[in-house]
């Protein structure tokens, strides 16, 4: 069975542009999270989508969206990079509530 | 909001000894508690997931116990290897559906 996907591996971007970021959860799973890990802060929750549609999102600026696709699979975007968006970016798929989350191996975005 | 905090930070152990990893949440209404391992520059794997109606799960060498009451959570680390060497990290899901919150994690390193 194949695990979460996560593409591209690594990102370079430059301050004020804007990053598209991708994940493919595991076939079944209709959950899909995505977390940002930075240096000194932690995983933290970033947003959540569940059958199309957003269910719940963390303490993070509007500037950082998404979606899902008919597929399940997840797209973040993040517009006008700043600085301290450089980070590790996971994405986690899950079956049904009482089920664990499985993450990918990230997107590292480095922002110049 | 919820905490949840990873003692120790850091511990180096020879190979063959038992451990015991500390999390503690401030959750009251916790859903489940997952534990999982990173390697340098990786994504987590899933160790042990807790619902918060069990008492503990196994998984090998690997034992997590959960203590609601008191906001504690262990995994126990039997006959340790230099394969162990990762950062452990503990995560608390409060309304089954949200985003996880972390600790900061336990850098373990079993030295050979």
């Amino acid at each position: 069975e194949a695990g979460v996907t996560q593409s591209p591996t690594h990102l370079i971007k430059t301050r004020g542009q804007q990053a598209t970021l991708r994940c493919s959860p595991i076939s079944g799973h209709t959950s899909v999270y995505w977390y940002q890990q930075a240096l000194g802060l932690g995983l933290q929750f970033l947003l959540w989508y569940d059958e199309g549609e957003e269910r719940n999102r963390g303490n993070f600026p509007p500037r950082f969206s998404g979606r899902q696709f008919p597929n399940y699979s997840s797209e973040l975007n993040v517009n006008a990079l700043e600085l301290e968006d450089s980070a590790l970016y996971l994405c986690a798929s899950r079956w049904e509530g009482n089920q664990p989350q499985h993450f990918g191996d990230g997107t590292r975005l480095s922002i110049l | 909001k919820q905490e949840v905090t990873q003692i120790p930070a850091a511990l180096s152990v020879p190979e063959g000894e038992n451990l015991v990893l500390n999390c503690s949440f401030t959750d009251s209404a916790i859903y489940n508690l997952q534990w999982f391992r990173q390697d340098p520059g990786k994504g987590l794997t899933s160790l042990l997931l807790i619902q918060s109606s069990q008492r503990e799960q196994t998984s090998g060498r690997l034992n997590a116990s959960l203590d609601k009451s008191s906001g504690r959570s262990t995994l126990y680390i039997a006959a340790s290897q230099p394969g162990d060497s990762a950062t452990y990290l503990c995560a608390e899901a409060g309304g089954g559906a949200d985003g996880l919150t972390f600790g900061k994690g336990t850098h373990l390193i079993i030295q050979p």
